[in-house]
């Protein structure tokens, strides 16, 4: 129930299309949903996070779709570029234990 | 303003030793977590501090233990270390919403432990 099932485990994008992500949960007590970018050697940096009381939050060309009562989430990119090429991972949170749960990880390859 | 640092970059230690990893949380953050990063198994929650105090540990064993200190620095330590502990450990600080709960993590460049 804790899990947070993530696909596909990897993506190869033409520059200038859009890069799909999809995640699932099971734990209806998840209150947070953040999707974390990370390169070689670095950090989980924090790309765009919504909470269940919105269905859609776009940041820049980075979109987080959430449909609470299927309980999926999925991270759009639009026009993709080559510096996009990274690991994407999605993750859910309950604030009581402020632990995040994250996805298994997308990497994704933007072709030039 | 700076982010979440953390020290050394890289460890190297051999089989049965300790290891000692710190963190630097963002001004005014009073929460830290700590991550392992492990090949193959992803990211796995290990500890959450806040002010001071442990407030919740994921599926590791005892020998994983950690502090916070006054000025909200944590460190990690890791007893006996096996093989299998070889990751990047990952700290990430978070301030905490005007309710009390914990609001956004945002995660250091993370450790390389290597266990020979």
């Amino acid at each position: 129930q804790q899990q947070v099932k993530q696909s596909p485990q990897s993506l190869i994008v033409q520059k200038g299309g859009i890069s799909i992500i999809n995640c699932a949960y099971e734990n209806t007590a998840f209150d947070y949903f953040p999707w974390y970018q990370q390169f070689p050697g670095k950090g989980p940096a924090l790309l765009i996070a919504i909470r269940p009381d919105v269905s859609e939050k776009k940041e820049g060309r980075f979109t987080i779709s959430f449909n609470k009562s299927a309980k999926q989430f999925s991270l759009h990119i639009m026009d993709s570029q080559p510096g996009d090429s990274a690991t994407y991972f999605c993750a859910a949170r309950s604030s009581n234990t402020g632990k995040l749960i994250f996805g298994q990880g997308t990497t994704l390859q933007v072709k030039p | 303003e700076a982010g979440v640092t953390q020290s050394p970059t890289h460890l190297i230690k051999t089989r049965g030793q300790q290891a000692t990893l710190r963190c630097s949380p963002i001004s005014g953050h009073t929460s830290v977590y700590w991550y392992q990063q492990a090949l193959g198994l992803g990211l796995q929650f290990l500890l959450w501090y806040d002010e001071g105090e442990e407030r919740n540990r994921g599926n590791f064993p005892p020998r994983f233990s950690g502090r916070q200190f006054p000025n909200y620095s944590s460190e990690l330590n890791v007893n006996a270390l096996e093989l299998e502990d070889s990751a990047l450990y990952l700290c990430a600080s978070s301030p905490r919403l005007a309710g009390g709960s914990p609001d956004t993590q945002y995660f250091g460049p993370g450790t390389r432990l290597t266990v020979l």
